[in-house]
């Protein structure tokens, strides 16, 4: 099976900062992945994604980076606030269906 | 959010007692899935559906089946739960397999006695 991971366990950073949380994939065939955020007691909830043939793509306050030669995957977030406090996960999708899901880094906001 | 909703929320049983889980979606998706989460595991896919009454297993199916008799449902099933069993269950749904995102439900926090 896929090992998605390298996460570091946890991460704090003070408000207003920009956080960066990193993910390694383990598949080079992987042409698909995704950013998920998951606060306590609730399902993962979709950020951001990005295709292989890209090598950045941003969203509202989040950037995805993904570097396919060290098969590399970063979610930068900027002005980080209390809200931003949860777990975050990426995924990767080789060809087909399956996701394969990293274990997370839990974040904290500090006022 | 999408119209995702799984019951019960929370279940407290026995070893070897039958449990069921439903997932229902309003979004009219053709895929569902099923993932348990565990600590120290990503989500881990249990079975997929791929249209009514179709189904096929994933990375972790032993003790457990699926069924799909209508589009907007989908149930595990562990026929004689398990301590090993005890999880959080997660429903998610995509209109296509692969390169879009899954979108998933609150979870059904299980736990075996």
């Amino acid at each position: 099976g896929e090992s998605v991971g390298l996460h570091l366990p946890t991460l704090s950073v003070q408000e207003g900062d920009n956080s960066i949380i990193n993910c390694a994939y383990s598949n080079s065939a992987s042409d698909y992945f995704i950013w998920y955020k998951q606060e306590s007691g609730k399902g993962p909830q979709f950020i951001i994604d990005i295709r292989s043939n890209m090598d950045k793509r941003q969203g509202q306050r989040v950037t995805v980076l993904l570097n396919k030669t060290v098969k590399h995957l970063s979610l930068q977030i900027a002005a980080t606030q209390p809200g931003d406090s949860a777990v975050y996960f990426c995924a990767e999708n080789p060809p087909g269906n399956q996701f394969y899901f990293g274990t997370g880094t839990s974040l904290t906001v500090i006022p | 959010d999408a119209g995702i909703t799984q019951s019960p929320r929370h279940k407290v049983t026995e070893t070897g007692t039958p449990v069921t889980l439903r997932c229902h979606q309003t979004e009219n998706h053709r895929y569902m899935y099923w993932y348990r989460q565990d600590p120290g595991h990503g989500l881990r896919l249990i079975h997929y559906s791929y249209g009514v009454k179709d189904t096929d297993k994933g990375e972790v199916s032993d003790g457990y089946s699926v069924s799909r008799s209508k589009t907007e449902d989908f149930l595990l099933t562990l026929e004689s739960a398990t301590s090993s069993q005890t999880s959080v269950y997660f429903c998610a749904i995509s209109e296509r397999a692969g390169r879009q995102p899954q979108h998933f439900g609150d979870g059904t926090r299980l736990s075996i006695l």
